[in-house]
């Protein structure tokens, strides 16, 4: 069964600074991958996803992703964070017609 | 892009009452949806998969008889809690998965649900 590990509950960065957000997963097959974030009692907005290909995925507001398979990884990247992305992240993973398993969630706070 | 709506935001109810929650997708056609619960401060669970014409798969653990899911239309997916409790207090977030791409779940805003 698949399963996703976010390993940073909470992580604070300055603004400017950059990020990285972890996220490992346990798959049998080629995973979809997928990072979403989520602001205070809103749903889930898509940042970006992987399924094939190139394994640096770009996405929306500036952040990438790198899928890395001999890690089981797919990091979330940004490389300088404005105070609007504080929010929580979630990673998940899923495959094509299946559903999707998230992980625990990246609380990230940014500091003026 | 792809647009899902919840209905209502945000709902209150008394004890032993029902609540329908509704999905729909504005501008795409969504054969599956997935209803999830997030509690404060946590991630995603996920619920039920949701088929068009079909009966809804639960998953471990979540009773089928109270989260009545139905998904009569290709944009339109509902949850109903009957006989609602206190402790099914929660966010409630619905996604649909395009009919055409079949990869990518779009998520709706979510429906927060408050049982006094």
């Amino acid at each position: 069964a698949q399963s996703v590990t976010q390993p940073d509950i909470h992580i604070t960065v300055s603004e400017g600074a950059s990020l990285e957000l972890r996220c490992n997963y346990s798959y049998g097959a080629t995973p979809y991958l997928f990072w979403y974030v989520q602001s205070p009692g809103q749903g889930l907005q898509l940042l970006l996803k992987y399924f094939s290909g190139d394994t640096l995925v770009q996405g929306i507001k500036g952040f990438e992703a790198e899928f890395k398979r001999s890690q089981s990884s797919f990091n979330l990247r940004k490389p300088s964070v404005h105070w609007s992305d504080a929010a929580e992240y979630f990673c998940a993973v899923g495959a094509q017609n299946n559903d999707m398993r998230f992980g625990a969630g990246t609380r990230l706070t940014v500091k003026p | 892009g792809a647009v899902v709506s919840q209905h209502p935001s945000r709902v209150i109810c008394k004890s032993g009452t029902s609540v329908k929650i509704e999905c729909r997708s504005l501008d795409f056609q969504a054969t599956t949806m997935f209803w999830y619960r997030q509690f404060p401060k946590q991630s995603l669970m996920l619920m039920a998969t949701s088929n068009e014409g079909s009966k809804a798969t639960y998953e471990q653990g979540v009773e089928k008889d109270k989260f009545l899911i139905n998904h009569a239309s290709l944009t339109l997916s509902t949850l109903t809690v009957t006989s609602a409790h206190p402790e099914d207090s929660s966010f409630y977030i619905c996604s649909a998965r395009d009919l055409v791409t079949g990869e990518t779940q779009y998520f709706g805003p979510g429906t927060r649900l408050l049982v006094l």
